[in-house]
């Protein structure tokens, strides 16, 4: 089944403990995307990836860092969460540019930061 | 400016009965795709229906139709027969050059029985 996949779903952790996001697609999409959403604001891009080892950062990137080392994997990385960083976060991928496409997304992964 | 802008914070719309939900974008390229997605409270976004700036015709999919006015830059997205099942968060979205999707804050829909 065609599918991305985050871990973990839920996650409850304390200001300044460095924690991990996975996400893996096994779509073989070259373009893969990390999201935030917070009410009112709708989802907003952190981070993109084109293609592996190249990445870039989208509207809200402070306090994130991402790496694409194999093409299926994206993970995002808070090396020090904070409070203002408890959100909803969604990975998606595409299988390339252009306008047209859909973006598929992972369940969602929600972040309480305390 | 806000690229993505849907005014209608919530709405309820009788079971069987059609609702539109309105959207309106802002972009300066000609070229760009607009999309619909339902978040239901379970949390997943679910893509729904795709118009593309140059196509001549209404999006339709099953009950869901997108009304495509590109002079206004409006793509409302219209559910025909209403469920209870289509009780969810909707957002609008666009996408411009490369694969990055803005969205708008949403609205939510209540069917009501």
């Amino acid at each position: 089944e065609a599918q991305v996949t985050q871990n973990p779903r839920y996650l409850i952790t304390v200001t300044g403990k460095k924690l991990t996001v996975t996400c893996s697609q096994n779509m073989n999409h070259e373009y893969m995307s990390w999201y935030r959403q917070d009410p009112g604001l709708g989802l907003r891009q952190i981070y993109y990836s084109m293609n592996v080892e190249v990445t870039d950062k989208g509207d809200v990137p402070e306090g994130y860092k991402v790496s694409r080392k194999e093409k299926r994997n994206f993970p995002l990385i808070l090396e020090s969460p904070s409070p203002n960083q408890t959100s909803l976060y969604f990975c998606a991928s595409s299988l390339g540019q252009g306008v047209t496409g859909e973006l598929f997304f992972g369940e969602g992964s929600r972040l309480t930061v305390l | 400016a806000q690229k993505i802008t849907q005014t209608q914070p919530g709405m309820f719309v009788q079971e069987k009965e059609a609702v539109t939900l309105d959207c309106t974008y802002d972009t300066s390229d000609p070229s760009y795709g607009l999309f619909w997605y339902k978040q239901p409270s379970s949390g997943e976004m679910i893509f729904l229906i795709y118009q593309g700036s140059y196509d001549q015709q209404n999006a339709t999919e099953g009950r869901y139709s997108l009304n495509f006015q590109k002079a206004r830059k409006s793509a409302n997205l219209v559910i025909s027969a209403s469920q209870l099942g289509d009780s969810a968060m909707y957002f609008c979205a666009m996408k411009e050059y490369g694969n990055k999707l803005v969205f708008g804050a949403g609205t939510i829909l209540r069917v009501k029985s």
